[in-house]
């Protein structure tokens, strides 16, 4: 079966600029989550969505934000790009929400110039 | 407030060694605890998937163990290779945090 799929896997923005990221899960899986990675930060925790609602929400600044549709698949948002906002961003999908054992996609690899 | 400690955070070992990586973790409430491999600029590879009631899993030449009472899971890799080269991340995902919380991860390098 088709693994979680990302795109787009690499994005060169602006600061100031917004960005539109998506994720489509492991058929079946109503879960969705959002990890930032960075070097210095590891792997942060943005929100998980499940049946298109948010269920739990990381330690982020309103710029981001997410939302899932009926089909499971989910995209995130961040306005008003910095610098900092540089990163990998990972999707994972579950059966249920709150984990229980994810299937990540290969990532969106996110410049911000 | 879990928190997810990894020692080391590089190990380097000549080919052929079995070697352990360890992740300890100190809130023991957990659902369960997942180790990931990734590859450098790569998403996570599920390796490999313990419920809280377990006390190991084993995929070939991958053994994790989990004491949730010590706060500690271990992942032996026997007969390391060189393609086993990459970070390995341990995931813990507690019982009412409705996520998992993150190791900093190992960077093992097998050399030839």
């Amino acid at each position: 079966k088709a693994g979680v799929t990302q795109t787009p896997r690499y994005l060169i923005k602006t600061r100031g600029q917004q960005v539109t990221l998506s994720c489509s899960p492991i058929s079946g899986h109503r879960s969705v989550s959002w990890y930032q990675q960075t070097p210095g930060q590891g792997l942060q925790f943005l929100f998980e969505y499940f049946s298109e609602t948010q269920r739990n929400k990381g330690n982020f600044p309103g710029r981001f934000s997410g939302r899932q549709f009926s089909n499971s698949r989910s995209e995130m948002n961040v306005s008003t790009l910095e610098l900092g906002d540089s990163a990998l961003y990972l999707c994972a999908s579950s059966l249920w929400q709150g984990g229980r054992g994810y299937t990540f996609g290969s990532g969106t690899r996110l410049t911000v110039v | 407030k879990q928190e997810v400690t990894q020692i080391p955070a590089a190990l380097s070992v000549p080919e052929g060694e079995n070697l352990v990586l360890n992740c300890s973790f100190t809130d023991s409430a957990i659902y369960n605890l997942q180790w990931f491999r990734q590859d450098p600029g790569k998403g996570l590879t599920s390796l490999l998937l313990i419920q809280s009631s377990q006390r190991e899993q084993t995929s070939g030449r991958l053994n994790a163990s989990l004491d949730k009472s010590s706060g500690r899971s271990t992942l032996y890799i026997a007969a390391s290779q060189p393609g086993d080269s990459a970070t390995y991340l341990c995931a813990v995902d507690n019982t009412n945090a409705g996520k998992s919380t993150f190791g900093d991860g190992t960077t093992l390098t097998v050399k030839p």
